[in-house]
């Protein structure tokens, strides 16, 4: 069974740090490109960065370019978010998600449960 | 980048009733073209990818068609436990998300 589980969210003072973590398990972590997508409170999604699964391979969105840098372990089947510089714009629930591709037609194919990260002094 | 615009905001209807939404791409995205829903507390399920495909184990009363510009995911019947906000998303450039779709119940 796919598993993706999120850690480490926590209230944090704007112009902090923090580090997100996603443990992957049921599939071979390194046949797959990752993503984080994150969530306002009552907002859409939103698309914030991706890893390419061997090449490393990184991008972001406009909004945490600079300030975000997206990792992963391979060996120990686990991605990483570390966030920097943080804003209150930056609260949100924070998803790691699989990139499924069939015939060079990419998604999201499983998600994680989500872990909340609030930005507040 | 590409800004996806979905169409209705919401929409209410009852169940067994067939349920329309609408997605449309400021520029060409192919059919590179997904679409999600998700219930409150709960991560986005992928229920079409490919514009037109189905995800492994979602029902035959989800459909979704449509290429470059215009997409539109259907359910043909409404069940109780299809009540959620829906998103379309693009690959074409980097990927981008519709506002979403709320379906609530009439």
């Amino acid at each position: 069974e796919v598993q993706l589980v999120e850690s480490g969210g926590d209230l944090v003072q704007p112009g902090g740090s923090l580090r997100l973590s996603c443990a992957a398990s049921g599939f071979i972590f390194t046949d797959y490109n990752m993503n984080w997508v994150r969530q306002a409170p009552g907002k859409g999604l939103e698309w914030v960065s991706y890893i390419h699964s061997t090449t490393t391979t990184t991008y972001y969105a406009d909004s945490v370019k600079g300030r975000f840098t997206i990792s992963r372990d391979n060996a120990k089947n686990s991605l990483s978010l570390q966030m920097n510089s943080l804003r209150a714009e930056d609260t949100a629930v924070y998803y790691c998600a699989r990139e499924y591709c069939s015939g060079g037609r990419c998604s999201f194919d499983y998600w994680g449960q989500g872990i909340l990260v609030t930005v507040s002094s | 980048e590409i800004v996806l615009t979905q169409s209705p905001a919401t929409l209410s209807l009852s169940p067994g009733e067939r349920a329309t939404l609408s997605c449309r791409a400021s520029q060409s995205v192919s059919d590179f073209l997904a679409w999600y829903q998700q219930k409150p507390g709960q991560a986005p399920r992928l229920l079409i990818y490919g514009a037109s495909n189905r995800a492994t184990g979602i029902p035959a009363r989800f459909s979704g068609s449509g290429s470059g510009t215009d997409f539109t995911l259907t359910i043909s019947s409404l069940e109780p436990e299809d009540f959620a906000v829906y998103y379309c998303q693009q690959r074409s450039s980097w990927w981008t998300f519709g506002q979403g779709t709320k379906v609530e119940i009439k």
